[in-house]
């Protein structure tokens, strides 16, 4: 079957760092996504890996080892607003996005 | 409009009635998605259709249609709601079903059935 695992919920103080791990098995492998939700909103676009490696973006940035089945994103300089759920997506052999439950930041001042 | 629609934003229904969800986009996006998000799930696809005419099922289709008769609307429909269809749903686009496309989400529909 088709397995996204992510940590339920983080804590994480204002202006420090935080890593949020996310582990695949999927049926095929096209490309990873990251998503924010804030409580109550829409899922809006953080990231996506393909390759290898580190992808830099701002304050957030999002790693990918294929051979590991593994993901992860890292928050640096983390602000009051980065409070949300924070979605992994793998997209299968079909283009289809497969889901993880979200990993839950707190953020505490 | 800009983006992605949806209505109602909320609805209360009783079991048994019929119910369908808009859902609207002016991006000339060619995909369109509908999810639901229940609490400590990922967001699940219900339907999917990769081009104006097409349609597909996604991973948890029973109890709901779609259909898709332009580019711009992709309405869902319960035929017979039931409790376990409570949760909320999203609508969401992009602009090809083929090959990994960032998703533009909705703001969701959030649906009770008593």
């Amino acid at each position: 079957g088709q397995n996204i695992d992510q940590p339920t919920e983080m804590t994480a103080t204002e202006g420090a760092i935080v890593q949020i791990n996310c582990t695949y098995q999927t049926s095929g492998f096209n490309g990873l996504f990251w998503y924010q939700q804030h409580a109550g909103e829409a899922p809006t676009f953080l990231s996506y890996n393909v390759l290898d490696g580190l992808e830099e973006k701002g304050r957030f940035s999002s790693f990918l080892s294929r051979s590991k089945g593994y993901s992860y994103l890292l928050l640096k300089e983390l602000q009051m607003k980065d409070s949300a759920s924070y979605l992994c997506a793998v997209v299968d052999s079909n283009y289809q996005l497969i889901w993880g439950a979200g990993t839950k930041l707190i953020i505490k001042p | 409009i800009a983006g992605i629609t949806q209505a109602p934003t909320s609805q209360i229904l009783a079991a048994g009635r019929r119910m369908t969800l808009r859902c609207t986009q002016d991006m000339r996006h060619n995909a369109m998605y509908w999810y639901r998000q229940d609490l400590g799930l990922g967001l699940r696809l219900i339907h999917y259709s990769n081009t104006a005419g097409t349609t597909g099922k996604g991973e948890v289709p029973d109890g709901y249609s779609v259909s898709r008769a332009n580019t711009d609307d992709f309405p869902l429909t319960l035929a017979s709601a039931v409790p376990s269809q409570t949760s909320v749903y999203f609508c969401a686009s992009s602009d090809s079903g083929q090959g990994a496309n960032e998703q533009f989400f909705g703001p969701g529909t959030r649906l009770t059935v008593l």
